[in-house]
Parts: structure tokens; C-alpha cells; sequence
């Protein structure tokens, strides 16, 4: 039973690139969430999904991020035009069910850094 | 705003020794996790403490919840150079709000053991 996976591990962009990156959750799992680690900091709640629908967007930054989860395939977490702040972790993790009784299983992440 | 302070953010200790590290989270909450995380690698699991006064032990690691006192722990014993890492608690706020689920992070606790 594979676990959460996430691609590409490694991107780099130039400045003003666009970034996606990937995540597909564990099977029989239909609730996204990402999170964002800046360098020497702790997790960040970003958005959370479920298949067709964001729930909850309320960590995104107000532009240049967005997030989708279609009803076949990964979510993926898009960023346009990257500026250097943007170079970070990101991870994403996958539950059952969403609410705060569903433990969420983390992917491996992808480290984005922007030249 | 949910808050979660760690301490020590830093904390080299010497091999056999004892010490412990403090979770404070701001709202109500009865299910708080601990993570490890080695540099460059994604989160794994330790701990899932689900009440109050609950513990639980693996290893050379136990972790408690005070729920009244908004307090976990981690305690770690005679510590081994292995135990190196950075260690995350992360709480989820009581169903009942709009918290979906989503995990608040401590800024971490970077471990260093030396011999």
C-alpha cells in the first residue's frame, strides 16, 4: 500500500516561472491538505481539499497560488510567476476523512527553490 | 488565532541524559501529534494523543497531554546520538469550529546528542 507520494522531490524555477507540483494521496484516501515549510520554520497550513472542492484555502497567499484536486488524478498545488520567498517545502498529507479526528499521513514533499 | 510555542527551540544534549521538551498550545484542543523530521526528509509520525492525561511510550521517547493545562510533553531518556532530529507537536482545535482538520505547528525543537 503505497503512501502519500509527491512529485517532483526537487524543482527549481526562475524568478517569474511557474511551479506545479503534485501530490497524490494515499489509496481510499479523498482529503488534501498542503502546508508549507520556509527554511528553520515549522509547517504552515496552506488549503484543504476534498476531490472537486476546496474547503478551506484561508493559509493561501491572496495571488499567484492556487490548488485543485479533480476527480481523477493528483492535487496539484500551482504557483505562478515565483518569486525567491517562495522557495520552501512544501508537503502535502492525505486522511481518510476530513475534521479533526482523521490522522493525516504526510508525503515526502518538494523542495522549490527559485533562482 | 490557535498559537503552539515549543521549547526549547534548541537543545543539545549529551548521550545518557535526560530532558524534556514543552508544547503550549493557546485553545482547546484533545488530540495533539509529535513529529520527527531529519533535515532534508518529511515528517514521520511519533505520537497521536487523543485525551487528557494520556502517555504513551516508545522507546526512549513518552509523550503526555494535559488538556486543562493546554501542555504535552515529550520526555526523552538516556538519549542516543540517533535521536538527533527536529521535533514538531502539532494541534488540531476541537471540533465544533471550522478547523477542518487542519494541523497548527510548534516551531520545532532542533536535538542535537552528543557523546
Amino acid at each position: 500500500n503505497a503512501g502519500v507520494m509527491q512529485n517532483p522531490r526537487h524543482l527549481v524555477r526562475r524568478r517569474g516561472q511557474e511551479a506545479r507540483l503534485r501530490c497524490s494521496p494515499m489509496k481510499g484516501h479523498s482529503h488534501v491538505y498542503w502546508y508549507r515549510q520556509l527554511p528553520e520554520e515549522g509547517l504552515k497550513f496552506m488549503v484543504y481539499l476534498q476531490k472537486e472542492n476546496i474547503i478551506d484555502e484561508s493559509g493561501m497567499p491572496k495571488e499567484r497560488f492556487s490548488a485543485e484536486f479533480p476527480k481523477e488524478g493528483p492535487s496539484i498545488l500551482r504557483i505562478q510567476q515565483v518569486v525567491r520567498g517562495d522557495s520552501a517545502a512544501y508537503f502535502c498529507a492525505s486522511s481518510p476523512g476530513g475534521g479533526p479526528y482523521n490522522e493525516q499521513f504526510f508525503g515526502p514533499g518538494t523542495r522549490l527553490t527559485v533562482l | 488565532e490557535l498559537k503552539v510555542e515549543q521549547n526549547p527551540l534548541f537543545l543539545s544534549m549529551q548521550e545518557g541524559k535526560n530532558y524534556t521538551i514543552y508544547c503550549n498550545y493557546s485553545t482547546t484542543s484533545d488530540r495533539l501529534y509529535w513529529y520527527r523530521q531529519d533535515p532534508g526528509k518529511s515528517l514521520e509520525s511519533l505520537f497521536v494523543l487523543l485525551s487528557n492525561g494520556a502517555v504513551k511510550q516508545e522507546g526512549r521517547l513518552m509523550a503526555s497531554l494535559d488538556t486543562k493545562a493546554r501542555l504535552s510533553t515529550l520526555h526523552i531518556t538516556a538519549a542516543v546520538h540517533d535521536l538527533s532530529a527536529t521535533y514538531f507537536c502539532a494541534v488540531v482545535p476541537n471540533a465544533g469550529g471550522t478547523s477542518y482538520g487542519k494541523l497548527t505547528f510548534g516551531q520545532g525543537t532542533i536535538l542535537t546528542v552528543h557523546p
